[in-house]
């Protein structure tokens, strides 16, 4: 059974970058991509950027500028970093995995979910 | 500017079955999967439905998705208390070359 465990820092003042991480266990893995997606209050769900296993990377066009996720095979962990935060950047942030590695992904498994607020 | 557009609220009653509608174009819908996500209150979103109209494991059959065209229906019937979520549609789009979802449906069960 594929299991994610995310951590990461919960509040964030604007304008730094916040960093949130994924470890994923119980499933190969190789032929996924390893995702994050995020849902602000009142709003619904935003794709914000793949990564796969040779570290080639989709990101959302609003979000590519400001967006970086990277990949760390030996730690079967992915990360999140976005900077330059601003309020709008408030939401709960999700890794998940994306089966298979392709455009026709879906998000089979997922992270608990780790909320993020940008204050000062 | 590619969107997927759902249906803010929908709501039944114990039993009924009710339908959720994804509206895409060709550059998303029309030419690619389209999957379902539920979510919960308080949890992280479940996938429901993928490739159209695929259940995974575990997932009850009074869940179904269909595809026709540039849009998509989820369809939910023996409504049940517990079907109270968000229900998100996702697609690829092709000019986008990126995920979408969808606004997201709040399902309410009277």
């Amino acid at each position: 059974q594929v299991r994610l465990q995310q951590w990461g820092t919960g509040l964030v003042k604007p304008s730094e970058t916040l960093s949130l991480s994924c470890e994923f266990f119980g499933g190969p893995f190789y032929g996924y991509y390893w995702s994050w997606i995020r849902r602000a209050p009142g709003k619904g769900l935003e794709w914000i950027g793949d990564i796969d296993q040779s570290g080639y990377t989709y990101y959302t066009p609003s979000l590519r500028n400001r967006v970086s996720i990277f990949l760390d095979i030996s730690k079967n962990q992915v990360s999140l970093n976005v900077s330059s935060v601003t309020a709008a950047d408030t939401a709960v942030y999700y890794c998940a995995r994306g089966n298979p590695a392709s455009a026709a992904a879906r998000f089979d498994s997922w992270g608990q979910g780790t909320v993020v607020t940008v204050s000062s | 500017q590619a969107v997927l557009t759902q249906a803010p609220s929908v709501s039944g009653t114990p039993g009924q079955r009710v339908t959720i509608f994804c509206s895409g174009s060709s550059s998303n819908i029309a030419s690619n999967y389209v999957h379902w996500y539920q979510q919960l209150p308080g949890t992280a979103p479940k996938l429901l439905i993928y490739n159209n109209n695929e259940r995974p494991s575990g997932v009850p059959d009074r869940f179904s998705g269909s595809k026709s065209g540039a849009s998509a229906s989820l369809a939910i019937s023996g409504l049940r208390s517990e079907d109270e979520a968000d229900y998100f549609c996702s697609s690829w789009d092709d000019s986008l070359t990126g995920r979408l979802f969808g606004g997201g449906t709040k399902l309410t069960v009277l």
